[in-house]
This record gives structure tokens, C-alpha cells and sequence, in this order.
């Protein structure tokens, strides 16, 4: 079965340093990726997609991510975190089979020291 | 500016109570959601609907049903509230065909439900 998979349940960076949150995923085929932002009280927002092409998508608020199919990643990075990046990151692909269904990950929890 | 809006923020219900979850989006699109989101298990998907009045299980249905009589509209209901439903409700809204996962789906801020 497919699933998704982000090591990190909490991270904490200082502001201003680089960000890196994990995901992982199994899928047979070229998978559609998504990472998701929740901030506090809020619901989630698109970051960045990935169907297909050029292997690094850049995405809003200054983020990036990776795909590396030989290690069915989908990293999200960002050269510099700012407070306001604190908040839960959510990696997602879409499920097999056009089902129109996405398969979220656990969820990763930004914690940003000033 | 694209908007899913959902009935209430938080909710407390007893045990055995019937419960209605709403959600309204503003965009005209096809497709509507209901996950729910527990810590440590990301979000999970409990129906979705594709057009009016037609609907697909998602991945943990047992316990939940839904109506869509409108486009803009998509209801969740608990037909006999239990503990375990405790947790927090979000509506999405998608646009374009019913079966593809290529378009952004625009979530609500979701209803943190109690069930004591």
C-alpha cells in the first residue's frame, strides 16, 4: 500500500539558520507530490507541487523541494527560516489508481527559536 | 479570494449524539472533502464528493456519512457521536476532474469536535 512517511514528528531551528524536513514515500510509479503548511488555527495551504520535469520545485514563502527518485524523497528546504515559518508541514502524495484522493504523511512540527 | 468556510470552530457533544459538521466553499468547484486529524497520524481521508449528491468512501468512513444536496455544500454527520470521534474536522474544496489529484485542494480552518 502507499504511504507517506516524515521521520521528524518536532523540529526546532533558530531564525535565520536553513531548514530541511524529510519525506518519504512508496509508490511504484512517478508519484505527485505535495507539501502542505498548517499555521496555528489555521487550515492548510500549498506550498509546492511536483507531477513531473525538472526535479527541484520552488514553491511560495521561499521554499524549495527535491525529489529524488532513488531515494523516494520529496525534501522541503529553505535557506533561511523566519518566526512566522513556525507551524505543522504536512508532505502528501497522490493516491494510485486516479483516484483524485491525496495520502498525507504524519506531519512535522516547525518549532522556530528567535 | 478562494474560501472554504466550516460551521464552527469548536463543538462539544455527548455520547450518542447526532452531529452535523458544515462546510460551504465559495470557488464553484467540483469536488469537496472531509478529513480528520489526529497527532501523529497526519490527515485522513473520511468521504469525498465529486459532483451533487454523489460521494466516494475515503479511508476511515465507518462511523461518519455525508450529504451534498448543493455544489457549495458539503456536510458530515455522525449519526451516533462516540469518543473515539474526538478529534479535529477539515473540509477541502478541489477543482477540475473528479479523479485527478493534479489541482490544489483548499482546506478549511477546521472544527475541533469533543465528544465527552
Amino acid at each position: 500500500a502507499q504511504s507517506v512517511t516524515q521521520p521528524d514528528i518536532h523540529i526546532t531551528v533558530s531564525e535565520g539558520a536553513s531548514l530541511e524536513l524529510r519525506c518519504n514515500y512508496s509508490y511504484g510509479a512517478t508519484p505527485y507530490l505535495f507539501w502542505y503548511v498548517q499555521s496555528p488555527g489555521q487550515g492548510l495551504q500549498l506550498l509546492l507541487k511536483y507531477f513531473s520535469g525538472d526535479t527541484l520545485v520552488q514553491g511560495i514563502k521561499g521554499f524549495e523541494a527535491e525529489f529524488k527518485r532513488s531515494q523516494s524523497s520529496f525534501n522541503l528546504r529553505k535557506p533561511s527560516v523566519h518566526w512566522s515559518d513556525a507551524a505543522e508541514y504536512f508532505c502528501a502524495v497522490a493516491a494510485s489508481g486516479n483516484t483524485g484522493k491525496l495520502i498525507f504523511g504524519q506531519g512535522t512540527t516547525l518549532q522556530v527559536k528567535p | 479570494d478562494v474560501k472554504v468556510t466550516q460551521s464552527s470552530r469548536y463543538l462539544v457533544k455527548r455520547t450518542g449524539e447526532k452531529v452535523f459538521l458544515e462546510c460551504v466553499q465559495d470557488m464553484d468547484h467540483e469536488n469537496m472533502f472531509w478529513y480528520r486529524q489526529d497527532p501523529g497520524l497526519g490527515l485522513r481521508l473520511i468521504y469525498f464528493s465529486y459532483d451533487v449528491k454523489m460521494k466516494e468512501k475515503g479511508d476511515i468512513p465507518e462511523g461518519y456519512s455525508v450529504s451534498r444536496e448543493k455544489k457549495e455544500r458539503f456536510s458530515l454527520i455522525l449519526e451516533s457521536a462516540s469518543t473515539n470521534q474526538t478529534s479535529m474536522y477539515l473540509c477541502a474544496s478541489r477543482d477540475g476532474l473528479a479523479f485527478s489529484s493534479y489541482n490544489e485542494q483548499f482546506f478549511g480552518p477546521g472544527t475541533r469536535l469533543t465528544v465527552l
